[in-house]
This record gives C-alpha cells, sequence and structure tokens, in this order.
C-alpha cells in the first residue's frame, strides 16, 4: 500500500516563510503525480490550492507556490499571514485512476 | 456558479447500506470526471472513488472495494455513492468533487459534505 507522508504540523511566524512537503514513503515524487495541494480550516470544506505540482487555483494569491523539491512535491507559503493558520493536504496521482492523500500537516501562525 | 450539494447521511448499524448523493449545477456534468472524498472524525482526507467523465470506468480505494459504488444519473446532474456492509471506520464526512476537465488530476470544487456514522 502507498504511503505519502507530510510533516504532521510546522510553525510559521507571521510574514515568514515556511515549506511544506509531500512525498512517498518509498520512493521519489515527480511531475507526473501531478501534486495538487489543499487548504482546510476546521470544520470546511477543502479548498484547491495547487494542482499539476505548480499551477495556482483561481484566486489563490502568489503567496502559495508549488514545486518538486527533490523526491517530494513541496508547498511554499511566503509572507505567512494569520489565516493561513490551516491544515495542508496533499494529493499524488499514482496513475490508473488511483489518488493518495498525504497525512494533512497542520500549520500554525504565531 | 459551480455547486455540489451532498446529502443523503445519517446513521446506519454496522452491515448496513446507504447511498448518497451529491446534486451538481453550473458546470456540464458530462465533460468532468467526478470524485468521492472522506473524512474520518479529527482525520485526514481519503480518496474514496473516481468516476470517469464519461462513465465509463470507476475506481475505488482499496478500503471500499467491492463494498462501495460510485455512479451518476446525467439527466438529474447527480452523483452517488452506494455503501454497502458498512464498518465503524466508514464515519466520515463524505465530500464529492470534480475533476477541473477530462484527463486533469486534481479535485476542482468540493462541496460542503455530508456525516455519515456507522453505529449500533
Amino acid at each position: 500500500q502507498t504511503v505519502v507522508t507530510q510533516e504532521p504540523s510546522f510553525s510559521v511566524s507571521p510574514g515568514g516563510t515556511v515549506t511544506l512537503t509531500c512525498g512517498f514513503s518509498s520512493g521519489s515524487v515527480s511531475t507526473n503525480n501531478y501534486p495538487s495541494w489543499y487548504q482546510q480550516t476546521p470544520g470546511q470544506a477543502p479548498r484547491t490550492l495547487i494542482y499539476n505540482t505548480n499551477t495556482r487555483s483561481s484566486g489563490v494569491p502568489d503567496r502559495f507556490s508549488g514545486s518538486v523539491l527533490g523526491k517530494k512535491a513541496a508547498l511554499t507559503i511566503t509572507g505567512a499571514q494569520a489565516n493561513d493558520e490551516s491544515d495542508y493536504y496533499c494529493v499524488l496521482y499514482l496513475g490508473s485512476g488511483i489518488w493518495v492523500f498525504g497525512g494533512g500537516t497542520k500549520l500554525t501562525v504565531l | 456558479q459551480v455547486q455540489l450539494v451532498e446529502s443523503g447521511g445519517g446513521v446506519v448499524q454496522p452491515g448496513g447500506s446507504l447511498r448518497l448523493s451529491c446534486a451538481a449545477s453550473g458546470f456540464t456534468f458530462s465533460n468532468c470526471g467526478l470524485f468521492w472524498v472522506r473524512q474520518a472524525p479529527g482525520k485526514g482526507l481519503e480518496w474514496v472513488a473516481f468516476l470517469q467523465y464519461d462513465g465509463s470506468s470507476e475506481f475505488y480505494a482499496d478500503s471500499v472495494k467491492g463494498r462501495f459504488t460510485i455512479s451518476r444519473d446525467t439527466s438529474k446532474n447527480t452523483l452517488y455513492l452506494q455503501m454497502n456492509s458498512l464498518r465503524g471506520d466508514d464515519s466520515a464526512v463524505y465530500y464529492c468533487a470534480k475533476q477541473q476537465q477530462a484527463g486533469s488530476h486534481h479535485f476542482d470544487y468540493w462541496g460542503q459534505g455530508t456525516l455519515l456514522t456507522v453505529s449500533s
């Protein structure tokens, strides 16, 4: 069974920069996994942030950017704001109509 | 604007069945694939099922394969998830989501979810 790993938690200071990562427990993430990222606050549906590695969804500020860094997909938030405090999930496409979510990262801004 | 509205959640006994619905509007229903994603209380998101844009193929997570069936009614612009042999670990908020377009690989728009509780 394929496991997608994310940092369980991360902390960033207001105005700071943070990079969250998303990888396979075994193997490397590539653009062929079409990494996408979602933001979720408690009690709300997820919001799509980034897809196809580095394409921002409509209305997403350019403070959010996506990339592949080494063996992992990455979500970078530049100039973090208080309202960025959320859970962040990555999803990787495995092929053959199968997707796998990472366990999510709880981001604290303080 | 795109809207996805889930319904049909509730409390079901272990071993029971339930069908969830997702009413779609604001986009061409037959032009994109559709997903079900779930989130157990206090847990992360889990991809459950995918129906290809033309309805020709269905794909499932191993955790639900053989028990759940994804389908749609294009005349009603409604997506369904038939869930049989329900277990306690199926308890979750179930979200429907759509592809941006056929062949894309992400969840574009999401509904607000419907809660399923499996309990005796």
